[in-house]
């Protein structure tokens, strides 16, 4: 399986500043044959079921704010909240779909306030 | 379209459970459906998956053999039995679509094994 490795576990941001979040795979999840990485990014608040947030590790999932963003090709990702709001405090997590019949997730980055 | 899941379900250990997800407002698409386990305070966790329109599945090596993922196209729900239980299956189990990634989900269904 592929592993996904998240960094780091938990993360305070003040209000209005940039939150950065990393994800690496032990192996790519870059499909050559049609340049796409095979990469998501979720966000799970408490008590709620997790939210598509990104996929194609760069695409923003439909009514996302523009706030989100990420980036990174092959084996590392990263998951950009520009300006941190309340309503962003949530645990993040990262995905690869890749490898098929075993997707894998990150362990989770806690973001708080 | 929403995903609408069975209730909680509360089992002993060497039992089985079937948790189902239906479609709200529509059918199941083209779109395969996953099954993804939570326990508590912990990450999330891929189990399988089944284009039911196809009934084709696919299980994650882990689950192989105590698991069956099925479909019912003619009442338009999908099924998770997970068999052999233990209290480390304790868990929120959800069902969710994947068509540009896992985007929609089910509200999740808790299923607690205790003696």
């Amino acid at each position: 399986d592929i592993v996904m490795t998240q960094s780091p576990d938990s993360l305070a941001v003040s209000l209005g500043e940039r939150a950065t979040i990393n994800c690496k795979s032990s192996q790519s999840v870059l499909n050559s044959s049609n340049n796409k990485n095979y990469l998501a990014w979720l966000q799970q608040k408490p008590g709620q079921p997790p939210k598509l947030l990104i996929y194609w590790a760069s695409t923003r999932e439909s009514g996302v704010p523009d706030r989100f963003s990420g980036s990174g090709s092959g084996t590392d990702f990263t998951l950009t909240i520009s300006s941190l709001q309340a309503e962003d405090v949530a645990v993040y997590y990262c995905h690869q779909y890749y490898s098929t019949p075993s997707y894998t997730f990150g362990q989770g980055t806690k973001l708080e306030i | 379209v929403q995903l609408v899941q069975s209730g909680a379900e509360v089992r002993k250990p060497g039992s089985s459970v079937k948790v189902s997800c239906k479609p709200s407002g529509g059918t199941f698409s083209s779109y395969a459906l996953s099954w993804v386990r939570q326990a508590p305070g912990q990450g999330l966790e891929w189990m399988g998956r089944i284009i039911p329109l196809l009934g084709v599945s696919d299980y994650a090596q882990k689950f192989q053999g105590r698991v069956t993922i099925s479909a019912d196209t003619s009442t338009n729900t999908a099924y998770m039995e997970l068999g052999s239980l233990r209290s480390e299956d304790t868990a929120v189990y959800y069902c969710a679509t994947f068509g540009n990634g896992l985007d929609i989900w089910g509200q999740g269904t808790k299923v607690t094994v205790s003696s």
